[in-house]
């Protein structure tokens, strides 16, 4: 069992179009992340949720939507896409957040790679 | 600073030992986390350490940490080719923040 899986894997679209990437954990963990992971492999928070509130919002365009159903699923919804859009999109969770850090582990899932053209 | 920093590129020959550094932020961190990522892989945990110890050992990895500097070293011993990966250090700040990545490659 896959304990935190995106889909789809491979995304590949035109520049102005709108395309959605699923996450779901099966781990009962409260608190979920999406990260962006750029072709120089740096990784920047994007948005996280905390049994379903979002808890972060970096400066991320508001063209990148999030959405939370429950706390297993994570959604990342992005709205008219640019060429700098391009990257591998991380879904990752963790069990909790003790004083307004995370604890514990984050366990990532497989990643979600968005080639704009 | 801001980041956590880490050198990008690292090169061993097989059988040595690999030495990946990095420098977090908050002195106040109570864990302190190395990632390994694969080709075309997720981020998987490796090992952690906590703030109030300087050394930990599990089997071939070392991590040091010295608190005064901010600074965290993890040590492979006996490098294999199975051990070529993106390794990331990683504190928990508002978020799980990660440094650039360190690039190991081993050479047979």
């Amino acid at each position: 069992d896959t304990a935190v899986s995106q889909t789809p894997k491979y995304l590949v679209t035109q520049m102005g179009n709108d395309k959605s990437i699923k996450c779901e954990q099966n781990l009962g963990h409260d608190t979920m992340y999406w990260y962006k992971q750029d072709s120089k492999k740096f990784l920047k928070i994007m948005f996280s949720y905390n049994n379903k509130e979002l808890i972060i919002n970096e400066t991320v365009p508001n063209r990148f939507s999030p959405k939370s159903p429950d706390k297993a699923h994570l959604n990342l919804h992005i709205n008219s896409l640019e060429l700098g859009d391009s990257a591998v999109y991380f879904c990752a969770s963790s069990l909790q957040r003790l004083a307004g850090v995370p604890t514990g582990e984050l366990f990532f899932g497989e990643g979600s790679r968005l080639t704009v053209l | 600073g801001e980041d956590v920093e880490q050198s990008l590129f690292l090169s061993v020959r097989e059988g040595d030992s690999s030495v990946i550094n990095c420098t977090y932020t908050d002195s106040s961190s109570t864990y302190l986390y190395w990632y390994k990522q694969e080709p075309g892989a997720g981020l998987q945990l490796l090992t952690y350490i906590f703030s109030n110890m300087d050394m930990k050992q599990d089997q071939r990895l070392t991590v040091l940490l010295n608190k005064k500097d901010k600074h965290l070293s993890l040590r492979i011993a006996d490098t294999q080719t199975g051990d070529s990966a993106i390794y990331f250090c990683a504190e928990p700040l508002r978020d799980m923040r990660f440094g650039a990545g360190t690039r190991l490659t081993v050479k047979p």
